[in-house]
């Protein structure tokens, strides 16, 4: 198993651009996060998808959106990105049962936005 | 805002000593979770305690959750070099979503 893999690793945009960041996982879960990461703060929920087909806004949705088309991907687009936008994005997952909420998480991607 | 805060914010301990690092949270939770990070790397569950518990161990780790404060604490006894990392803390709300510290930056002196 490959766990929670994502793609790209690093990638630096100017101010304008687009990109799409994708978050696959192969472990079956139903739930599945984006999460930003910012120095000296902790995670902050960006969007989320209880199943294949469904998103909700976190706690930092704004210029950010995501599609959950497949179970195991999980996209999350910036359409014009801004330098406020310069973070470390994480994707995790984890399972639908309440017993093991454990979320598992990808080795994330930073971006940097010029 | 929801976020917990951890304290301290930065520990440096010598080789073999015990480290703690605690959280407080604001909202009634129905867990709370401790995961590491290593350097610019992805996080890594540790430990997760339930809301009607008062202590749990794994190996060297030992959380205590004491909801009439709204507080846990994480201790790792018998440090090593290789528990440098930064240990967040992240509580799960009452929608289930986790809400997450700050972070504590351990270092551990050889």
């Amino acid at each position: 198993n490959a766990g929670v893999t994502q793609t790209p690793k690093f990638r630096v945009l100017k101010t304008g651009q687009s990109m799409t960041l994708l978050c696959a996982q192969d472990m079956n879960h139903e739930y599945m996060y984006w999460y930003r990461q910012d120095p000296g703060m902790g995670l902050r929920l960006i969007h989320y998808s209880v199943g294949e087909g469904t998103t909700a806004k976190g706690e930092v949705p704004d210029g950010y959106n995501v599609s959950r088309l497949k179970k195991q991907n999980f996209l999350l687009g910036l359409e014009s990105a801004a330098p406020s936008q310069t973070s470390v994005y994480f994707c995790a997952s984890r399972d639908l049962d309440r017993s093991e909420e454990t979320q598992y998480f990808g080795p994330g991607t930073r971006l940097l936005v010029l | 805002s929801q976020q917990g805060e951890e304290d301290p914010q930065a520990l440096s301990i010598q080789e073999g000593e015990n480290a703690t690092m605690n959280c407080s949270y604001k909202t009634s939770i129905n867990n709370l979770q401790w995961y590491r990070q290593n350097s610019g790397r992805g996080l890594v569950h540790l430990i997760l305690i339930r809301s009607n518990e008062r202590e749990k161990h794994r190996g060297r780790l030992r959380v205590t959750l004491d909801t009439s404060k709204k507080s846990s604490s994480l201790l790792i006894t018998a440090s090593r070099a290789a528990d440098t990392a930064s240990y967040f803390c992240a509580f799960m709300d009452s929608n289930y979503q986790l809400i997450w510290g700050a972070g504590t930056k351990l270092i551990i002196k050889p």
